[in-house]
């Protein structure tokens, strides 16, 4: 089955630095990819997603890269602020909404 | 325009009681679903729904409940507390088939003694 997992617990960045959170995937049939960011108390907050026919996509400060080849996929979010400080994790999906894995999470932290 | 709301946001129950757990979308999405976060594992699917009167199981769906009277409320049931039960619980939601949860509520963080 899928297993989507992250390449570490916990990652610090000063602020205004560009931050990487990695994450690695075992089911090359995933056909698409979710990065979501959790504060702490909250529920999941989407933030991107990219479909596997996709190498890059850019949203506001966040840029996904999928390299499907050794099934990796980042995130990197540009100019890194206080309030990004939070767990994001990725979530892999083959077919439908029920199919959908998630990772345990990299925590973010953002020293002022 | 509330999002998804979840009710409430902490229980304390003993082994064997039953409770609902809340949830509601004010966004007229037709896809809701129920998740447990547990320390050191991802998201895992309990049971989820495609639109009002159609539920299904998702990857952990035993000791739950669940039912889809309205688009708006999907509710999810403990029938009797067990101590592997306690987690975090979250209720999300989707506009449509085949794409991802989109909106999460808060959650629910249910202990059983």
């Amino acid at each position: 089955g899928e297993s989507v997992g992250l390449h570490l617990p916990t990652l610090s960045v000063q602020e205004g630095d560009n931050s990487i959170i990695n994450c690695a995937y075992s089911n090359s049939a995933s056909d698409y990819f979710i990065w979501y960011k959790q504060e702490s108390g909250k529920g999941p907050q989407f933030i991107i997603d990219i479909r596997s026919n996709m190498d890059k996509r850019q949203g506001q400060r966040v840029t996904v890269l999928l390299n499907k080849t050794v099934k990796h996929l980042s995130l990197q979010i540009a100019a890194t602020q206080p309030g990004d400080s939070a767990v994001y994790f990725c979530a892999g999906g083959v077919g439908g909404y029920q199919k959908v894995t998630f990772g345990t999470g990299t925590k973010l932290q953002v020293i002022p | 325009n509330a999002g998804v709301t979840q009710t409430p946001k902490f229980q304390v129950l003993k082994t064997g009681q039953s409770m609902t757990l809340q949830c509601a979308q004010d966004m007229n999405h037709e896809y809701m679903s129920w998740y447990r976060q547990d320390p050191g594992m991802g998201l895992r699917l309990i049971h989820y729904s495609v639109g009002a009167g159609i539920t299904d199981q998702g990857e952990v769906p035993n000791g739950y409940n669940v039912s889809r009277s309205t688009t708006e409320d999907f509710p999810l049931r403990l029938l009797s507390a067990a101590p592997s039960q306690t987690s975090v619980y979250f209720c999300a939601s989707s506009y449509s088939r085949g794409t991802q949860p989109q909106h999460f509520g808060d959650g629910t963080r249910l202990s059983i003694l």
